[in-house]
């Protein structure tokens, strides 16, 4: 069964704290690998698709990697606004419409 | 810009009175979904449309219907709204057959059942 777990579940972080949030998804094959960022109250927004092992995306302090196994978004020098709920999810090679995400991290940045 | 855009952003109905949820896009998309999400959930797939083609979830409850007229619009209805259906419902949309297949969410519609 296809599965997507991200870890850790909550994560606290002093302002310029460097970290990183980890999604590892088991699916029989991977059409592509995507992390959404989604603010209290408001609809998931769009951050990255990664779709094979050793591509790298970046996007302001954002930057997402990808193995077979499982994928990174690591967060360089954060500031207070980055404090949001990071979504992984999948789609399997199989299905050309279909997502399965991640419960989510819930990252919060004190300034 | 184009974007996806739902409406209401808050919706109050009451237990057993049908209420329908609206979604357009400007994005000329092929593949329109619905999901429910409830507090610190992940989104929670209702059913989607690839074209005119409907898809259903096995757990999707009956009570839980959509429409989709044309390629822009599309709408959730619930028939009879029970307390446990009180969430945030989320429209998206993709373009499957491009170059990538990532999903395009609109802001939400919260619903309170009273």
């Amino acid at each position: 069964e296809d599965q997507v777990t991200q870890s850790p579940e909550a994560l606290r972080l002093q302002e310029g704290e460097s970290s990183s949030l980890n999604c590892s998804y088991t699916v029989s094959g991977l059409r592509g690998l995507f992390w959404y960022r989604q603010d209290p109250g408001k609809g998931p927004e769009f951050l990255f698709t990664l779709y094979s092992a050793g591509e790298e995306k970046e996007k302001e302090r954002l930057k997402a990697t990808l193995t077979k196994k499982e994928s990174f978004l690591h967060i360089t020098a954060p500031k207070p606004e980055d404090s949001a709920t990071y979504l992984c999810a999948v789609q399997e090679r199989s299905s050309a419409s279909k997502i399965i995400f991640g419960s989510g991290t819930r990252l919060s940045i004190r300034p | 810009d184009a974007m996806v855009i739902q409406n209401p952003r808050y919706q109050v109905t009451q237990f057993g009175k049908p209420v329908t949820l609206s979604c357009s896009q400007t994005l000329n998309h092929n593949v329109m979904y619905w999901y429910q999400q409830k507090s610190s959930q992940a989104p929670k797939l209702l059913f989607h449309y690839y074209d005119k083609d409907f898809n259903n979830e096995a757990d999707t409850p009956d009570n839980f219907q959509s429409r989709r007229p044309n390629t822009s619009f599309c709408f959730l209805d619930i028939r009879s709204p029970g307390l446990g259906d009180a969430a945030m419902y989320l429209c998206a949309t993709s373009r499957v057959g491009g170059s990538s297949y990532e999903q395009y969410f609109g802001p939400g519609t919260r619903l309170t059942v009273t």
